[in-house]
């Protein structure tokens, strides 16, 4: 079984601090791909990263990094200098290789205040 | 490119009624999926196709939902009949492969929210 957590219900920010999202997984898969989506009040899902398993090279873009350790089973994604369009919610998902479902986290929804 | 197309953006009934939502995929992506978000919750997989075949359906109520997708292009999802608690956003993704498979991301439409009264 699959399951991903984002124990950070809601996060407030002020613009221009950094904040970080975090995500923990489980599964028994030794192949599996990770993401994060991005959801706007505009309601689609953009999508923002996906790591495989093997590759647990911390990624920067931009403003976004993500930091993924498989020793503690985490994926957080950290914005840095905050600006108020990335007020939205924040997905966390996991999928194991193949024609397998996406499970998802609950969502951290982040409000960045001006 | 064009996103993923989904119609109707929202919709309200009555309990026990029908309703039909459509989704256009991007073109050229063999996988589409079905996902119901309930509000405060991640989304969950309802159906999964492969072209016009399903891959997975398990989370699928199949006694009221249904969903087909004919040609392997656009789907439809019914409900019928609607109960209060299928109130939510339902949103149809698609992907070149099988989002796990390679790791292709899937692209998602804006959703269309029902509202069950």
């Amino acid at each position: 079984a699959q399951k991903v957590t984002q124990a950070q219900t809601e996060i407030s920010v002020v613009e221009k601090e950094d904040v970080t999202l975090d995500c923990v997984y489980e599964t028994r898969d030794t192949t599996y791909y990770l993401f994060w989506y991005k959801q706007p009040p505009s309601g689609e899902l953009v999508f923002l990263i996906r790591r495989n398993s093997f590759d647990e090279q911390n990624e920067i873009s931009g403003r976004y990094s993500w930091n993924f350790q498989k020793s503690t089973s985490s994926f957080n994604f950290t914005i840095t200098a905050s600006q108020v369009v990335d007020s939205a919610v924040y997905f966390c998902a996991l999928s194991p290789g193949g024609y397998q479902k996406v499970t998802f986290g609950t969502g951290t929804k982040l409000q960045v205040i001006p | 490119e064009a996103g993923v197309a989904q119609s109707p953006r929202y919709k309200i009934i009555e309990k026990r009624q029908s309703v039909a939502f459509w989704c256009n995929p991007i073109s050229g992506h063999a996988t589409l999926y079905w996902y119901q978000q309930i509000l405060g919750q991640g989304p969950k997989l309802l159906i999964q196709f492969q072209n016009n075949g399903v891959v997975d359906d398990s989370q699928l109520p199949k006694d009221r939902f249904s969903a087909e997708r004919l040609k392997g292009v656009d789907s439809t999802l019914k409900i019928q009949p609607a109960k209060l608690e299928d109130s939510a956003v339902y949103l149809c993704a698609s992907s070149l492969g099988g989002t796990g498979y390679r790791g292709t991301e899937a692209f998602f439409g804006q959703g269309t929210r029902l509202t069950v009264v």
